[in-house]
């Protein structure tokens, strides 16, 4: 079984449409994130979530929408795409409350906006 | 605000040769560090962590790393690399009680066989 799974793996899309990433792990953790990498590999943080509440929302445009239905899913959504949000996001989780800080990571999501 | 830095953007180096890539933190308060490590085209996996006790850990695939609290550091070590150790390699911190893992920008680590 996967630990954090993410669908799709690729995503190629003209700019302008609307997009989402689903992300879901079974690893029973309290915590999941997302994670952009460009094309440097530099990775940062997009959001956090803790229990289904946002804890971390970093200076992403609002065109990103994260949404945690249930502590095991993080699906983000990405309204009127630009060619700059081409990059890999990456998404992970991790068990906070037992101060297990370690993050696991799901395969990716390789997004390409043409 | 926490921060890492990697003083090494891309280290190449051959077979069997020793490794360390530096890494040196910011937070004012208590850390658990960790190197994750990136095989091309793969998503990131945990090479080793630090949470507290002994500073010098281990992790899989003969890397270690230590933890120097009074230099901010957290250096990864290997004694002898082999071509399969080709990959991006990222330190991170986490500060106690916060709920963000910040990376460092990276190490690209290329073996010539």
């Amino acid at each position: 079984d996967t630990a954090v799974s993410q669908t799709p793996k690729y995503l190629v899309t003209q700019m302008g449409n609307d997009k989402s990433i689903k992300c879901e792990q079974n690893l029973g953790h309290d915590t999941m994130y997302w994670y952009k990498q460009d094309s440097k590999k530099f990775l940062k943080i997009m959001f956090s979530y803790n229990n289904k509440e946002l804890i971390i929302n970093e200076t992403v445009p609002n065109r990103f929408s994260p949404k945690s239905p249930d502590k095991a899913h993080l699906n983000l959504h990405i309204n009127s795409l630009e060619l700059g949000d081409s990059a890999v996001y990456f998404c992970a989780s991790s068990q906070m409350g037992q101060g297990r800080t370690e993050a696991f990571f799901g395969q990716g999501t390789r997004l390409t906006v043409v | 605000a926490q921060s890492v830095s990697q003083h090494n953007h891309h280290v190449i180096l051959s077979e069997a040769a020793s490794l360390e890539l530096g890494c040196n933190y910011s937070y004012g308060g208590t850390v658990n560090l960790f190197w994750y490590v990136q095989y091309p085209g793969q998503h990131l996996q945990l090479l080793l962590k630090y949470f507290s006790g002994d500073p010098l850990v281990k992790g899989i695939k003969g890397f270690e790393a230590e933890f120097i609290k009074s230099k901010f550091s957290f250096n990864l070590r290997k004694p002898s690399v082999q071509w399969s150790d080709t990959a991006e390699y990222f330190c991170a911190l986490s500060g106690a009680g916060s709920y963000q893992l910040t990376f460092g920008k990276g190490t690209k680590l290329s073996v010539i066989p």
